[in-house]
């Protein structure tokens, strides 16, 4: 099995909404990642995850938490959102946290905040 | 933080020309990685390069690491409307850092 899986696909949120936002590998990846990823815009690194802990946060607003209940499982809760956050939020994973492995994408969830 | 820098950034052919899209880096790189992304889609792995000097084939798709590994290029040989979409480089610089990415429309 080499997929990401994401859930949902897509989102509309209002700005006082609490969601979350679901990630899944099953490939025995020890490195998780959650990215942003604005139209015609590359990615932008927004959490990793190694060994279910978090090792960096790129200085992203509190209104992200991110949580890694298992090896297999990366969440993105969201609350108070604004309108400029809405992107494509990506999920990757690769086997261990440095950078030099392949890093492997989920399908995105494509977030609107109204 | 660090950056790559990719160019062009919008290339438009006709099918069956080539198309090359170029990354450089300030700082040597461990390795660079090249992703496609598909329009609506996610960046899916297409290779990663990590020797000084090396080049890689898949297919049409030819992929070079510079001697120093600063720079990197990855060229595509009598493109096809299959080839349309985003293509970024990763350079990996302590973090993953993506070039800006050069997006191909290839006109049948």
């Amino acid at each position: 099995d080499t997929e990401v899986t994401q859930t949902p696909k897509h989102l509309v949120m209002g700005m006082t909404n609490k969601k979350s936002l679901k990630c899944e590998q099953h490939m025995g990846h020890r490195a998780m990642y959650w990215y942003k990823q604005k139209a015609k815009k590359p990615p932008e690194l927004m959490f990793v995850y190694s060994y279910e802990k978090l090792s960096i946060n790129e200085s992203v607003p509190s209104r992200f938490s991110p949580e890694c209940p298992n090896s297999s499982l990366l969440n993105l809760h969201l609350h108070a959102l604004q309108p400029e956050d809405s992107a494509l939020y990506l999920c990757a994973s690769s086997l261990d946290r440095g950078f030099t492995d392949t890093q492997y994408f989920g399908p995105g969830t494509r977030l609107t905040v109204l | 933080g660090q950056q790559v820098m990719q160019i062009p950034q919008y290339q438009h052919v006709q099918e069956g020309e080539d198309f090359t899209t170029y990354c450089n880096s300030s700082t040597t790189l461990s390795n660079i990685q090249w992703y496609k992304q598909r329009p609506g889609g996610h960046p899916v792995f297409l290779i990663q390069l990590v020797k000084s000097g090396e080049v890689k084939k898949q297919k049409r798709l030819t992929f070079q690491f510079g001697e120093a590994k600063k720079n990197s290029s990855l060229h595509i040989t009598a493109t096809q409307t299959t080839d349309v979409g985003t293509y970024f480089c990763a350079g990996s610089i302590g973090a993953l850092n993506f070039g800006k990415g050069t997006s191909l429309l290839v006109t049948p």
